[in-house]
């Protein structure tokens, strides 16, 4: 069973990091997949901030994160990751990780909750 | 960016009802949209890919077609397990772009 394990959300200050990570298991070949980040604010609807492909030579990105966000992986260790940093109120959300093939992206993790608040 | 505009934003039906959401793209992405299903508190649910294939595992009752600019989903046989937010995504290009959702109630 593909499993997708997201860790390190919190509570942050307005202008502080955190830096998530998500832990595939249950599948082969981590390093053959493009992974992705989706966030989802209370009440609101899906929105997809930042994407990586299989190598982690391309990387892409939203404009609501872009410079402040970093997109890499560890595909030694099954793991994506998302540095984020001057992190501001609107921030606040639940994070899903997402491992992406050729034609859909199937499987999420169950996501972890960052706060930005002082 | 691409704009996925979806329609309606809500709905109300009774079981068994015939339900169609549509999404419409501001430029042409030809079949690269899925279709996903969203309940309270969960992750996201993929039930349709590349426009009309359904994932495995999902109910037959539900569809999807289209391609280019014009996408829909279909529940033929509304059940009250249905109820849900359903979302399309383009991932035609970068940046990806969700529709802003459709919350199906049952009467």
């Amino acid at each position: 069973e593909v499993q997708l394990l997201e860790s390190g959300g919190g509570l942050v200050q307005p202008g502080g990091s955190l830096r998530l990570a998500c832990v595939g298991s249950g599948f082969t070949a981590f390093s053959s997949y493009g992974m992705n980040w989706v966030r989802q604010a209370p009440g609101k609807g899906l929105e997809w901030i930042s994407g990586i492909k299989s190598r982690g030579d391309s990387t892409y990105y939203a404009d609501s994160v872009r410079g402040r966000f970093t997109i890499s992986r560890d595909n030694s260790k099954s793991t994506l990751y998302l540095q984020m940093n001057s992190l501001r109120a609107e921030d606040t959300a639940v994070y899903y990780c997402a491992k992406s093939d050729v034609y859909s992206t199937s499987d999420w993790g169950q996501g972890t909750l960052v706060t930005v608040s002082s | 960016a691409i704009q996925m505009t979806q329609s309606p934003s809500s709905l109300s039906a009774s079981v068994g009802d015939r339900v169609t959401i549509s999404c419409r793209a501001s430029q042409a992405i030809r079949n690269d949209l899925g279709w996903y299903q969203q309940k309270p508190g969960k992750a996201p649910k993929l039930l349709i890919y590349a426009a009309s294939n359904l994932q495995s595992g999902v109910p037959s009752r539900f569809s999807g077609s289209g391609s280019g600019t014009y996408f829909t989903l279909t529940i033929s046989r509304l059940q009250p397990e249905d109820s849900a937010t359903y979302y399309c995504l383009q991932d035609y290009n970068y940046p990806w772009t969700f529709g802003q959702g459709t919350k199906v109630e049952i009467k």
